[in-house]
C-alpha cells in the first residue's frame, strides 16, 4: 500500500525566510513524488515533479529514498507563496496511475 | 486553464436525494480520475476511467457509481445522500504518464 504524510497542517514562515515543508512516503516500490498547490480559489496545479528535477517559483524538492522523503524547499518565502500543498505519490512506470495525496499543509507566509 | 471542466460549481440538496456531477477532462486525455476533498481528510480517490473503462478503484462507497462516456467525459453519481457526503469533488485527467491535471472542483452540500 501506498501512504504520504505530511505531519503539519499549518506552517507559518516571515516573508524572506527559508520554508521547509514536510513529505514522508511508504512504498516498497520506486515510487514517482510530485507536489501540488492550490492558491486561494484557484484549482489544483502541479507545482514539481521529481523525475524532471526542476525549481519552480524558486521551490525545489529532493527525493530522498533512504529517509523515504519528499521535502519541499524554498530559501526565501514570498507572500505569494501562501496557499494549501499537497504531496503525492504513485508508483513510477505503472503509466496513468492514479495518486495518493498527503493530507495537505497550509503555508501561510507573514509580511 | 487547464481545460479540465467541471459542472456543477455549487450543489446544495437534501438528504436521501441524488445527484450527478460532470467533468470533461482535458482534450486527448484518456484518463479521468475521481477525487473527495473533505475537512481534515485531503483528497481521497475515488474512482478512475481510462478509455471509457473503470481502472482503479479507491475508498469509493456503494451508493456512489460513475462511468466514462464514449465521448470521454465522465459523470459521478452520488445517491441516498448523507450529510458526511458534504465535500468538495474533484475530476482530474491526464495524458499517457503524465502529471494530473485538475477541475475546479464541485462543491456539494448536504442539508
Amino acid at each position: 500500500a501506498q501512504r504520504v504524510t505530511q505531519p503539519e497542517k499549518l506552517l507559518s514562515v516571515f516573508k524572506g525566510a527559508p520554508v521547509e515543508l514536510k513529505c514522508n512516503y511508504s512504498y516498497s516500490g520506486s515510487p514517482e513524488l510530485f507536489w501540488y498547490v492550490q492558491y486561494s480559489r484557484q484549482r489544483l496545479q502541479l507545482l514539481l515533479r521529481h523525475i524532471s528535477r526542476e525549481s519552480i517559483k524558486g521551490f525545489t524538492a529532493d527525493l530522498n529514498k533512504g529517509e523515504t522523503s519528499f521535502h519541499l524547499k524554498k530559501p526565501f518565502a514570498q507572500e505569494e507563496d501562501s496557499a494549501m500543498y499537497y504531496c503525492a505519490l504513485r508508483r513510477a512506470n505503472f503509466g496513468n496511475e492514479k495518486l495518493t495525496f498527503g493530507t495537505g499543509t497550509r503555508l501561510t507566509i507573514i509580511p | 486553464d487547464s481545460g479540465v471542466t467541471q459542472t456543477p460549481k455549487h450543489l446544495i440538496t437534501a438528504t436521501g436525494q441524488r445527484v450527478t456531477l460532470r467533468c470533461s477532462p482535458r482534450s486527448g486525455d484518456l484518463s479521468v480520475y475521481w477525487y473527495q476533498q473533505s475537512l481534515d481528510q485531503g483528497l481521497q480517490f475515488l474512482i478512475q476511467y481510462y478509455n471509457g473503462e473503470e481502472r482503479a478503484k479507491g475508498n469509493i462507497l456503494e451508493r456512489f457509481s460513475a462511468q466514462q462516456f464514449p465521448d470521454l467525459h465522465s459523470e459521478l453519481n452520488l445517491s441516498s445522500l448523507e450529510l458526511g457526503d458534504s465535500a468538495l469533488y474533484f475530476c482530474a485527467s491526464s495524458p499517457e504518464a503524465g502529471e494530473l491535471f485538475f477541475g475546479e472542483g464541485s462543491r456539494l452540500t448536504v442539508l
